[in-house]
């Protein structure tokens, strides 16, 4: 299809591990990225992959990419209360103009 | 550093009038310029993009518009707003140049349009 697939909602407790998957469309994608979107603002760059990587990791952060199956993901580790916010994955479509095209986000919501 | 800004933060506007959100960009030039809207509950929608001066593509077909008179200004419009125009409006940045762009998008902190 034509979308970037993102579950809509994760719960996950204060403390434990989170993980949010992404299927995207375009093999083709150089750059796939996640953005974080806390209540009321703006889309803040979190991190990105290039494609010809497996794996990146930034801290709490790690991104896997398997290329295969289209198919990205963000784990936070240790996850805090200010994490609690929307997750967005983005590719690039270099055969679309190089538009950065949007899932419609993950809710990732901690439970104490 | 480069900087987005965004104005206003919120408006409320009734049906049929008139529209003008601004966004500017600092600190660098000749960046490729876009609008995304967020409708509640939903994903971002790009509804316009420019790779410089003049230069406006548009992604949806609807009553709103876009414009850069500016190198770094880009500006979204209505002639008449309507009630299904409400949403979150963000404006981006990225890098601009030849080639594949490999440059992430830049969000403004966005604006809140309520149409009454």
């Amino acid at each position: 299809g034509e979308d970037v697939e993102q579950s809509l909602f994760l719960s996950v407790r204060e403390g434990d591990s989170s993980v949010i998957n992404c299927t995207y469309t375009d093999s083709s994608s150089t750059y796939l990225y996640w953005y974080k979107q806390e209540p009321g603002a703006g889309l803040q760059l979190l991190t990105y992959i290039f494609s010809n990587m497996d794996m990146k990791q930034d801290q709490r952060l790690t991104v896997l990419l398997n290329k295969k199956d289209k198919h990205l993901s963000l784990r936070i580790a240790d996850t805090q209360t200010g994490d609690s916010a929307i997750y967005f994955c983005a590719e690039i479509r270099p055969n679309r103009d190089d538009k950065i095209i949007f899932g419609k986000g993950t809710r990732l919501h901690i439970l104490p | 550093s480069q900087t987005i800004h965004q104005w206003p933060a919120t408006l409320v506007q009734p049906v049929g009038s008139p529209l003008s959100l601004e966004c500017t960009v600092e600190g660098t030039s000749n960046p490729n310029l876009y609008w995304y809207r967020q409708a509640a509950g939903r994903g971002l929608q790009l509804l316009f993009y420019s790779v410089g001066i003049g230069q406006i593509s548009s992604e949806v077909p609807q009553n709103l518009s876009a414009s850069r008179p500016q190198d770094r200004q880009f500006i979204l419009s209505s002639k008449k707003l309507l009630l299904s125009d409400s949403g979150f409006y963000l404006c981006a940045w990225a890098r601009g140049g030849q080639g594949i762009n490999n440059s992430p998008l830049h969000f403004g902190n966005g604006t809140r349009l309520t149409v009454t």
